[in-house]
């Protein structure tokens, strides 16, 4: 079974600092991993994926993400936060054989402060 | 481009009151799903369709929700009767497929907000 823990429900951060949110997954099979970013009252937009090429992967809005087989880890970085980047943000988990089920974390609530 | 439109973008409903949410897929994507997503929570799976085909329909509430699509495009998700526990947002997301090489890649709408009081 496949499953995503993302530690930490809540990250804050000053404007201009690194930004690291944390993502773990559980996968039998070799997994695509995704990073999804909400804003207020809107849908899911997907900043990033990973599906088995680079290991380091870049998204939108400057974000990047680092497979890391060993630590099961797919965390979220981003060098210097933005007012604009204070949103949710879910990792999630798929199965590589394209059965499209999407696994999605508890998610992180990002905290930009001036 | 158009995205995946879903209507209605906020609902009030009394328990025990039926409701429906309709969803409109990016043109020329094939799979459809459904999420409920908890105050709080990462969206969870109800339903997947390829085409007009139900193909993962295992976490839905056969009790109370209902979901079709028919002509293989846009789909309803019914809820009947609702409760006090379905108050949730209820996401419609679709990407083009398994045979379209977008390794799962989901693209999703704005959800309804489902109240009920």
């Amino acid at each position: 079974a496949q499953s995503v823990t993302q530690l930490g429900s809540h990250v804050s951060v000053s404007e201009g600092a690194l930004v690291l949110l944390r993502c773990n997954y559980s996968s039998s099979v070799p997994p695509y991993l995704f990073w999804y970013v909400q804003y207020p009252n809107q849908g899911l937009q997907l900043l990033l994926k990973y599906t088995s090429a680079a290991t380091l992967v870049k998204g939108i809005n400057g974000f990047e993400a680092e497979f890391k087989k060993s630590e099961t880890s797919f965390h979220l970085t981003k060098p210097s936060a933005h007012m604009s980047d204070a949103a949710e943000y879910f990792c999630a988990v798929s199965h590589s054989g394209n059965t499209g089920k999407l696994i999605f974390g508890q998610g992180t609530t990002l905290q930009v402060k001036p | 481009e158009a995205g995946v439109v879903q209507s209605p973008r906020y609902k009030i409903i009394e328990k025990k009151q039926p409701v429906a949410f309709w969803c409109n897929p990016i043109s020329g994507h094939n799979t459809l799903y459904w999420y409920l997503q908890n105050l709080g929570q990462g969206p969870e799976l109800l339903i997947r369709y390829e085409n007009e085909e139900a193909v993962d329909d295992s976490q839905l509430p056969k009790d109370r929700f209902s979901a079709e699509r028919l002509k293989g495009v846009d789909s309803t998700l019914k809820i009947q009767p609702a409760e006090l526990g379905d108050s949730a947002v209820y996401l419609c997301a679709s990407s083009p497929g398994p045979d379209r090489g977008h390794a799962n890649e989901q693209f999703f709408g704005p959800g309804t907000r489902l109240t009920v009081l």
